[in-house]
This record gives C-alpha cells, structure tokens and sequence, in this order.
C-alpha cells in the first residue's frame, strides 16, 4: 500500500475553487481505480482508468467530476466548482493487470479534502 | 437491500480474546472477497483475501467463506490492542471485475 502514493494528503479549499487529487500507481500496476470515503460512511467506487482510458466511471457524480490516467504521469480526479458536500478521503488503489483473473487492490494514504 | 453488510458495531474485546466479525453479500456471483483493516484517519490496508469457500489463516487472522450462504468471516485470534481499527470487508463480483463494493465497516476496539 505505500506504493500507491497520492498528494496531496491535505486539501482545503473554498467553495467554488478546484480541486486536483493525484495518483501514482505502485509500480507495475497499470490499472488505478479512485473511491471516496464520506464521514463516517464506508467506501464508494467512483472510477476506474487504465492509461488514457476511463474503463468505467458509473461511480462518479455527472458533473464536475472528472478523472484521467494519462500515458505519461499520475491519475488525476478533478473536482471542479467544489461544494461543502464533497468534503472526504479520496483514495486511490492500484492493481496490476487483470489477467489470472483475481484483483487485490492496494490502496494510497488518500487526500482528504475539506470545503470551507 | 446494500451489496455488502457488515454486523454492526462497535465490538469490543478484551486482550487476548477472539473477535470476530461477520460480512454477507448480496450478488451470489461474487467470487473474491476482501478484508481490509483500517485505523483512524488512515487508508485501508489489504489483510486478507479469500477466493474458495472454506478456512484460510494468516498468522492470527482467519477467513472464512461460505458462498452457498453468501457469508464471509474474519476471526481475529488473540486480540492485541494494535487490532483496533475498523474492518472493512470488500467484494469483487466475478474474476476480471475491478470494482470492489464494501461494506460499512465494523470498529473493534480492544481492552487492554
């Protein structure tokens, strides 16, 4: 797990601002996969990307969220216009190649957000 | 009905006793199941993982699952303070899925 590094850790910014949240797979992973932790609240599936791809993203709000892996450099999920409601932990987790079929995530140390 | 239910908690145990928590799915599909340990204000960290239905023991954990009753258990033997943290338990609905779906969670705290 302390492979997949995220960063910020900590994010605080004011409501309307822009939030980017980045993501460095462990090395040899190459799919990442983002969850958001609300308070008190367990984790919830947002999106998944290979590089320069978004496989499913039916986890995350329709607007003002966006994510992307590109070929070169970290994942990043994007928050624009923030709201006090998207004050979490975003955690990113990474796996390696899905062949041989079963996937253990391994998870960030997350960057918690907060919206004054 | 949620895809991934958890006992609830907190469960509270003193040192050296078992804890154990319980999880049920709901997608009788599922083939691989997670547990993930998770302190305060930390990520979760992957503990165990268990793909065929019986026993699988690592050290003082053992999982345990049974896909004919959609249940899976994480027995903790000899708690250590250390343990408490909030157990998550996750499901990947078939081989090839990338999407976990967690349960809630269940705090465990224990009593030196």
């Amino acid at each position: 797990n302390a492979g997949v590094m995220q960063n910020p850790r900590h994010l605080v910014r004011r409501r309307g601002q822009e939030a980017r949240l980045r993501c460095s797979p462990m090395k040899g992973h190459s799919h990442v996969y983002w969850y958001r932790q609300l308070p008190e609240e367990g984790l919830k599936f947002m999106v998944y990307l290979q590089k320069e791809n978004i496989i499913d993203e039916s986890g995350m709000p329709k607007e003002r969220f966006s994510a992307e892996f590109p070929k070169e450099g970290p994942s990043i999920l994007r928050i624009q216009q923030v709201v006090r409601g998207d004050s979490a932990a975003y955690f990113c987790a990474s796996s390696p190649s899905l062949t041989g079929g079963n996937t253990e995530a391994f998870f960030g140390q997350g960057t918690r957000l907060t919206v004054v | 009905q949620k895809e991934v239910e958890q006992n609830s908690g907190p469960l509270s145990v003193p040192e050296g006793a078992i804890a154990s928590l319980n999880c049920t799915y709901s997608d009788r599909g599922s083939q691989s199941f997670f547990w993930y340990r998770q302190y305060s204000g930390k990520s979760p960290e992957l503990i165990m993982s268990i793909y065929s239905n019986g026993d699988k023991e690592d050290g003082r954990f053992t999982a345990q699952l049974n896909k004919a009753s959609q249940y899976v258990s994480l027995l903790i033997r000899d708690s250590q303070p250390s343990d408490s943290a909030t157990y998550l338990c996750a499901v990947n609905a078939r081989p090839g899925d990338y999407k976990l779906s967690f349960g809630a969670g269940t705090t465990v705290t224990v009593r030196a």
